[in-house]
């Protein structure tokens, strides 16, 4: 079985300043991780995605994660908060072997963005 | 667009009656998937379409639940005599193949009164 665990509901920074989301995962098999993000009354939008080809990943907005084998952690990261990645974001995890690629969600952690 | 498309955006509806919710996945997808967002249990998978094999059912919280996926495109989701904690917002994704990401709709709004 796979699971995600998301440390932090929300994270809250000052625009300018790093941000950090925080990711664990578990999984029976070699899996695929993603980052999906979700602006209200939105759908989900692919930032980054790792199928075990680098273990850093560089997606869409300046975002990046780095999958952390021992650690089983897949945190994201990104260098300078904008107000617009005011958001939700959620870590989510799949396997070949689970319903066609199902995703597997983490509970979701709520970006906030002060000015 | 060329992205997945959902309707209605928002649906109304008494307890008892029943829904259909529809998802039209970007043309030449053959994976398509719907989810169902709510507050008590956050992102949960439903209904898995691979081309015009059955479906993978695994998700489905009730037999009140059903869909389909007609010429392997256009999927619709039928939910029979609604029940409040049905409220929730429907997701729809669908992607190329299994092993690739999987793009979202921006999802239907149930609310049961």
């Amino acid at each position: 079985a796979q699971s995600v665990t998301q440390l932090d509901s929300h994270v809250s920074v000052s625009e300018g300043t790093p941000v950090l989301l925080r990711c664990n995962y578990s999984s029976s098999y070699s899996p695929s991780l993603f980052w999906y993000v979700q602006h209200p009354n939105k759908g989900l939008q692919l930032l980054l995605k790792y199928t075990s080809a680098a273990t850093l990943v560089k997606g869409i907005n300046g975002f990046e994660a780095e999958f952390k084998k021992s650690e089983t952690s897949f945190h994201l990261t990104k260098p300078s908060a904008h107000m617009s990645d005011a958001a939700e974001y959620f870590c989510v995890v799949s396997d070949r072997f689970n319903a066609g690629n199902m995703l597997t969600f983490g509970g979701g952690t709520r970006l906030m963005v002060k000015p | 667009g060329a992205g997945v498309s959902q309707s209605p955006s928002n649906k109304v509806t008494e307890k008892g009656k029943d829904v259909e919710l529809r998802c039209d996945p970007i043309s030449g997808h053959t994976a398509l998937y719907w989810y169902r967002q709510s507050l008590g249990q956050g992102l949960e998978f439903l209904i898995y379409f691979q081309g015009n094999s059955a479906p993978d059912k695994s998700g489905l919280p009730s037999d009140r639940f059903s869909a389909e996926r007609t010429g392997g495109s256009v999927s619709t989701l039928t939910i029979q005599r609604t029940q409040q904690e049905d409220s929730a917002v429907y997701l729809c994704a669908s992607s190329p193949r299994i092993d690739q990401p999987q793009h979202f709709g921006d999802g239907t709004r149930l609310s049961i009164l």
